[in-house]
């Protein structure tokens, strides 16, 4: 069966650094997304690994490696407004988004 | 660029009856619109997948007699719930792609549906 994990709930303070993992096994690969989604709204793209490595955007930077089936988004400076869930999604042979249950991160000040 | 736009935001029904939501695609044609539904504290569950001018892709245990979805054109897909039932109640949001190969799939703001 095709799976995604990624640990449910993490905290971290204003400022700091966090890492938040996901681990997948799927039929096939064709790209790793990672969205932002704050409660009651609808996801929004931070990032997209397709080939291994560090992909850095601004305070957000996503790692992949396709043979540990393993990524990971990274998370600078936080802030306040960074309290989200953070989804991790992997596209799959037929081009389907197969998406994990999601990270809910907490800041505190 | 890239946006999608979702109507309702929220509705409110009654049991028994039907509500269609529409979600299109404003600024790009979107070859391919997926329709997703999300419980409280829970992840997307993809429900369909529809292709303008195609019969959609209903994902196991999603009642496709329930849950129709027409893909008219390439900027709108509609999804109508029949029928609704409190449990029916969720938050469902659609997203569309341009093609295949480009990665990104864009989000539109999603519909909050409460059954009475």
């Amino acid at each position: 069966g095709q799976n995604i994990d990624q640990p449910t709930e993490m905290t971290a303070t204003e400022g700091a650094i966090v890492q938040i993992n996901c681990t997948y096994q799927t039929s096939g690969f064709n790209g790793l997304f990672w969205y932002q989604q704050h409660a009651g709204e609808a996801p929004t793209f931070l990032s997209y690994n397709v080939l291994d490595g560090l992909e850095e955007k601004g305070r957000f930077s996503s790692f992949l490696s396709r043979s540990k089936g393993y990524s990971y988004l990274l998370l600078k400076e936080l802030q306040m407004k960074d309290s989200a869930s953070y989804l991790c999604a992997v596209r799959d042979s037929n081009y389907q988004l197969i998406w994990g249950a999601g990270t809910k991160l907490i800041i505190k000040p | 660029g890239a946006v999608v736009s979702q109507h309702p935001s929220w509705v409110i029904c009654k049991s028994g009856t039907s509500v269609k939501i529409e979600c299109r695609s404003l600024d790009f044609q979107a070859t391919t619109m997926f329709w997703y539904r999300q419980f409280p504290k829970q992840s997307l569950m993809l429900m369909a997948t529809s292709n303008e001018g195609s019969k959609a892709t209903y994902e196991q245990g999603v009642e496709k007699d329930k849950f129709l979805i027409n893909h008219a054109s390439l900027t709108l897909s509609t999804l109508t719930v029949t029928s609704a039932h409190p449990e029916d109640s969720s938050f469902y949001i659609c997203s569309a792609r341009v093609r295949p190969e480009v990665p990104e799939q864009y989000f539109g703001p999603g519909t909050r549906l409460t059954v009475t």
